[in-house]
């Protein structure tokens, strides 16, 4: 079975700051996704970013990146130059590649806090 | 296009009554997929519909929950007998799981659902 481990319950950051969430999980497939989810008080989940296990370059996505450990099965999201809005839930998640079933596997969550 | 809907917004209930939750997703997507919040908890999955296939239970807590989907597209997830256990956001969530972009689930804003 897949799980996913999110260790720090809250973060918090200074404006324009730079944070780092953790994220470990266990998989026994060989190819699937990883993804970062965020999700605001309004409970709606937004996509931050994706990464294909087969990759091994590390996605990034403007101000979002993240480091991709296969071997560690680590998976942590950077966020650089903290913004008000980045305060949220953020929420790391797998899924199997190709898989019949295809749900997500999330984590806990990381309660990441912004002080201006 | 619109997104994936659902409704109620919030729903409260009395221990013992029976719950309807309905899911609206994106037209054209074949996926879709019931995921249950409890408070301070990531999501945790309930049941996964692709096309006419036989949908995937092996995510419902109980006997309680049964969920359906009519004509491939609206969902209605059911919880019989509520208990205050089953106080939770319920989420919904569709994708195409197949070609490109098959990876991506889009979101509904939940329903809250509280049992007193």
């Amino acid at each position: 079975a897949q799980t996913v481990t999110q260790s720090q319950p809250e973060m918090s950051v200074q404006e324009a700051e730079t944070v780092t969430l953790s994220c470990t999980y266990d998989t026994s497939e060989s190819d699937y996704y990883l993804f970062w989810y965020k999700q605001p008080p309004s409970r709606q989940m937004i996509l931050v970013i994706r990464q294909e296990a087969y990759k091994q370059q590390n996605a990034t996505e403007n101000r979002f990146s993240v480091n991709f450990q296969k071997a560690a099965k680590s998976f942590s999201l950077k966020i650089s130059d903290s913004q008000l809005g980045d305060a949220a839930m953020y929420f790391c998640a797998c899924e199997n590649y190709g898989g019949s079933q295809g749900n997500l596997i999330f984590g806990k969550g990381t309660k990441l806090s912004v002080k201006p | 296009g619109a997104g994936v809907s659902q409704s109620p917004s919030n729903k409260v209930t009395e221990k013992g009554k029976d719950v309807e939750l309905r899911c609206d997703p994106i037209s054209g997507h074949t996926a879709l997929y019931w995921y249950r919040q409890s408070l301070g908890q990531g999501l945790e999955f309930l049941i996964y519909f692709q096309g006419n296939s036989a949908p995937d239970k092996s995510g419902l807590p109980s006997d309680r929950f049964s969920a359906e989907r009519t004509g491939g597209s609206v969902s209605t997830l059911t919880i019989q007998r509520t208990q205050q256990e089953d106080s939770a956001v319920y989420l919904c969530a569709s994708s195409l799981r197949s070609g490109q972009g098959r990876w991506r689930q889009y979101f509904g804003p939940g329903t809250r659902l509280t049992v007193t």
